[in-house]
């Protein structure tokens, strides 16, 4: 069974930076498009960036573009978000999620499946 | 961007109930459209991909429809683990979206 394990969340002043880590226990991390997803604390769901199989591109959300940097390292099974200039609205809970991708009726569909337990990130002073 | 919009927000029903959710898309996303199943403290799930196909292991009463902007997620008759909150998700293109939720409360 697949699992990504988050960890690197915590407190962090305005303006700070924090990394986060996710480990994938399985044995196909290399294969797979990875994402990043936050959640406010009593929010909803927001994407906010992901990295292709071979880390050779990536995408971000427009609110943390310039700020945060999406990386993994396939042969440590890990994918990082580096978060730099942190702000009070990025408190959130933020997942790693795997980009699930399977072909239906001739088209390619994707969605997150399996998604970490999360981990908190807190920016305040 | 596109836009996800959910509704309702909030529904309650009580368990046996047949529920429908309804997720609108600012824009034509064939069938790109994604169904997620949220419990508290916990990641979400996914249900439904591709509009309409049940992942696997997720119990029948769960069902999706729709293509272009306009889908429904329909639980047939809803049992006391379905108590939860439901997102929409678009995966037609980036930035990826979701809609805002849908919290299920029991009546």
């Amino acid at each position: 069974e697949v699992q990504l394990v988050e960890s690197g969340g915590g407190l962090v002043q305005p303006g700070g930076s924090l990394r986060l880590s996710c480990v994938d226990s399985g044995f196909t991390f290399s294969r797979y498009w990875m994402h990043w997803v936050r959640q406010a604390p009593g929010k909803g769901l927001v994407w906010v960036t992901r990295i292709n199989n071979d880390g050779s591109s990536t995408s971000y959300a427009d609110s943390v573009k310039g700020r945060f940097t999406i990386s993994r390292d396939n042969a440590k099974n890990t994918l990082y978000l580096q978060m730099n200039s942190l702000r009070a609205e990025d408190t959130a809970v933020y997942y790693c999620t795997r980009g699930a991708t399977t072909m239906v009726r001739g088209v390619y569909h994707n969605w997150f499946d399996p998604w970490g337990q999360g981990t908190l990130v807190t920016v305040s002073s | 961007d596109i836009q996800m919009t959910q509704s309702p927000s909030s529904l309650s029903a009580s368990v046996g109930d047949r529920v429908t959710i309804t997720c609108r898309a600012s824009q034509s996303i064939s069938n790109y459209l994604n169904w997620y199943q949220q419990k508290p403290g916990k990641a979400p799930k996914v249900l439904i991909y591709g509009a309409t196909s049940l992942q696997s292991g997720v119990p029948s009463r769960f069902s999706g429809s729709g293509s272009g902007t306009d889908f429904t997620l329909t639980i047939s008759s809803l049992q006391p683990e379905d108590f939860a909150t439901y997102y929409c998700q678009q995966s037609y293109s980036t930035p990826i979206t979701f809609g805002q939720g849908t919290r299920l409360e029991i009546k």
